[in-house]
Parts: C-alpha cells; sequence; structure tokens
C-alpha cells in the first residue's frame, strides 16, 4: 500500500514569509511525528499527535512553529516569520499505535530559507 | 535527557570487510533501541530493532545486541557489500502514554567500495 507521503518535497523561501509543510500519514496510523533534521546533525523530535489526544508539542524549537492534525488525517507543520536557521529537512512519520514501534517514515521536505 | 552517540563518518570500506558502526545511549529508563537506514535517494527506514536488555536485533545480515551493562547497541556485519551504502542511524524510544518519540544520533555514512 501507500507509504507516508510529504509535500512539497522542496520549498525555498524567503526570510520572513510563512511555510506550511503537509503529511500524509499511511492510512489506519493513529500516531504521527514530525521530525527535523538541520545538516550534519540528527533527527530532532518536533510535535506527536495520537488521534484526537492532545499533542505533545515540547520539540517544537520556538512559537513561530505550529502543527495541526484532525483526527488520524493529515497534518502540517506551519512555520511563520521563517528564519535561515530553519533550513532543514522536515520528516514526518506514522505508526500503528503500540505495534512493532515502527515508525514508518516520509520522503521529508527540504526547506531553505534565503 | 536522553541522547544517543554513534560513531562519526564517513566510513569507507572495501566490499567484503566486517563493519562495526559503535552506538552508545543514555536514558532515564528502560529504552527501545533502533538502527535506521537512509539509502540514496531513499526515505528512513528501520533496519532493525531491540526492545529489552540482550535482545539482539537482526535484519539482512546486520546485527545488533542491547547491552544495558555498557548502553551500547553497536552494529555489526560480518561482510558488507555495495548495496549497503547508505546512511545509518542509531535510535532509542522511551514509551510515554504511547508517544514514542525517537531520538537519535547523527548519522554514519558508509561506502562500501568493490
Amino acid at each position: 500500500g501507500a507509504g507516508v507521503s510529504q509535500s512539497p518535497s522542496n520549498k525555498v523561501t524567503e526570510k520572513g514569509k510563512d511555510v506550511e509543510l503537509r503529511c500524509d500519514p499511511i492510512s489506519g496510523h493513529t500516531a504521527l511525528y514530525w521530525y527535523r533534521q538541520r545538516l550534519g546533525q540528527g533527527l530532532e523530535f518536533l510535535i506527536y499527535f495520537q488521534g484526537n489526544s492532545a499533542p505533545d508539542k515540547s520539540g517544537l524549537p520556538s512559537d513561530r512553529f505550529s502543527a495541526e492534525r484532525t483526527g488520524e488525517s493529515v497534518s502540517t507543520l506551519t512555520i511563520q516569520r521563517t528564519q535561515q536557521e530553519d533550513s532543514a529537512v522536515y520528516l514526518c512519520a506514522s505508526t500503528p499505535l503500540l505495534v512493532d514501534h515502527e515508525q514508518f517514515f516520509g520522503p521529508g521536505t527540504r526547506l531553505t530559507v534565503l | 535527557g536522553n541522547s544517543v552517540t554513534q560513531m562519526e563518518g564517513p566510513v569507507t570500506l572495501s566490499e567484503e570487510a566486517f563493519l562495526t558502526i559503535n552506538c552508545t545511549y543514555t536514558a532515564t529508563g528502560y529504552p527501545s533501541l533502533f538502527w535506521y537506514v537512509q539509502y540514496p535517494g531513499e526515505g528512513l527506514q528501520l533496519l532493525l530493532k531491540a526492545t529489552k536488555a540482550d535482545d539482539k536485533g537482526s535484519n539482512k545480515g546486520f546485527e545488533a545486541t542491547y547491552r544495558k551493562e555498557t548502553t551500547s547497541f553497536h552494529l555489526e556485519k560480518g561482510s558488507v557489500q555495495v548495496s549497503d551504502s547508505a546512511v545509518y542511524f542509531c535510535a532509542l524510544s522511551e514509551s510515554n502514554f504511547g508517544n514514542e518519540k525517537l531520538t537519535f544520533g547523527t548519522g554514519t555514512r558508509l561506502t562500501i567500495i568493490p
């Protein structure tokens, strides 16, 4: 079946602009994670959604970052007033909760802030 | 907090050589441990995992043993192939009310030459 998809695959924006990144999880996966990978670094956790429960936003680096997810469907990550340090690959992962602990990753969105 | 330290790369080996990529971790509880791999042009995917001490994860000829006494999860393969060229990430998770957010190492780029 279809895997996790993300769009756009690449995004170039100017400093100060807002961007919206989209993640379509695998159908039936209740949990969804966003991670960020800056150049030469490991992935950093940003936010976790599980069904209709309150999300874990503990990894969001600033209040310019926000994310939404309705139920078990699409999620969007929004970065307002982008800064150059926001340049990174943003990865989304989904998982069927409590089964095998495996997270299934999307291909990522490469964000470049000029 | 949790952290993962893995061997810095890049690592270059000849085909059929023995591979070890070191990984150590710091965690407050009893984490699950993972190796994820990213092949050129592809998304991040799970290679193997171990969920408790002394467990051995294995897949595609790779192995790693969860060593609680040394807080390590080193990746090994007896005879590497050109197709093993990829970036390898060690990671851990500790379940918190179903939230299994991953903490990653910085990744090790492996290149196998024929």
